[in-house]
């Protein structure tokens, strides 16, 4: 079965410090990948998105990302991360089934925390 | 304004109940999807819909059952043969023109007491 994996359960950083998150997902078919941020209170909002071409997409906030597919991961980086980066990311997997339907399937997210 | 409306909010049932949670999306998206976002589980998908008279099963589908009779609605009933039902849930869709990206209702808090 597809799975996504998020190792990191809880990361606490200091102001400026770099982040990377980690995202291995398990699927050897076209798969779609995406990184979500929810922040305290709110929805979930799309922070990035790879389709196809280069592996390394940018997205909003100065976060991106780099798609290995020899490593099945979609790692999420920012190089200096801000207090208002406070929240939780899910990685996320769409992922075309045996029955022709798209399946979404999510991480179980990271809590980032950002010290001021 | 165009979006997806998830009612009610908040809800409490007592424990062997049915509850049914609406969600409805004027986005003319084609598939609709429910997730259930536990603390430290992520989200969890529990049903999806590619079109509308068609549905399959997510991971935890056991206890629930939804409808998709038409393409703007896809209501989610918490049946009493679910265990652990209080949660929070999110209901989703899906544009195939924009490339795949999903959208989320603001979530549905129901308590079973």
């Amino acid at each position: 079965a597809q799975s996504v994996s998020q190792h990191n359960h809880h990361v606490i950083l200091s102001e400026a410090a770099s982040l990377e998150l980690g995202c291995n997902y398990s699927y050897g078919g076209t798969v779609n990948l995406f990184w979500y941020v929810q922040y305290p209170g709110q929805h979930l909002q799309l922070l990035l998105k790879y389709f196809s071409g280069d592996p390394l997409v940018k997205g909003i906030k100065g976060f991106e990302a780099e798609f290995i597919k020899s490593k099945f991961s979609f790692n999420l980086r920012k190089p200096s991360v801000q207090w208002s980066d406070t929240a939780e990311y899910f990685c996320a997997v769409n992922a075309l089934t045996s029955s022709g339907t798209y399946k979404y399937i999510f991480g179980t997210g990271t809590r980032l925390k950002v010290l001021a | 304004d165009g979006g997806i409306t998830q009612s009610p909010k908040y809800l409490f049932r007592k424990e062997g109940q049915n509850v049914t949670l609406s969600c409805e999306q004027n986005l003319n998206h084609d598939a609709m999807y429910w997730y259930r976002q536990d603390p430290g589980q992520g989200l969890r998908l529990i049903y999806y819909s590619q079109i509308v008279n068609d549905f399959q099963k997510g991971d935890i589908a056991e206890g629930y059952s939804v409808s998709r009779e038409k393409k703007e609605s896809f209501p989610l009933t918490v049946t009493s043969a679910q265990k652990n039902p209080t949660a929070f849930y999110l209901c989703a869709s899906r544009t195939t023109v924009a490339g795949n990206t999903i959208y989320f209702g603001e979530g549905s808090w129901l308590t079973v007491v």
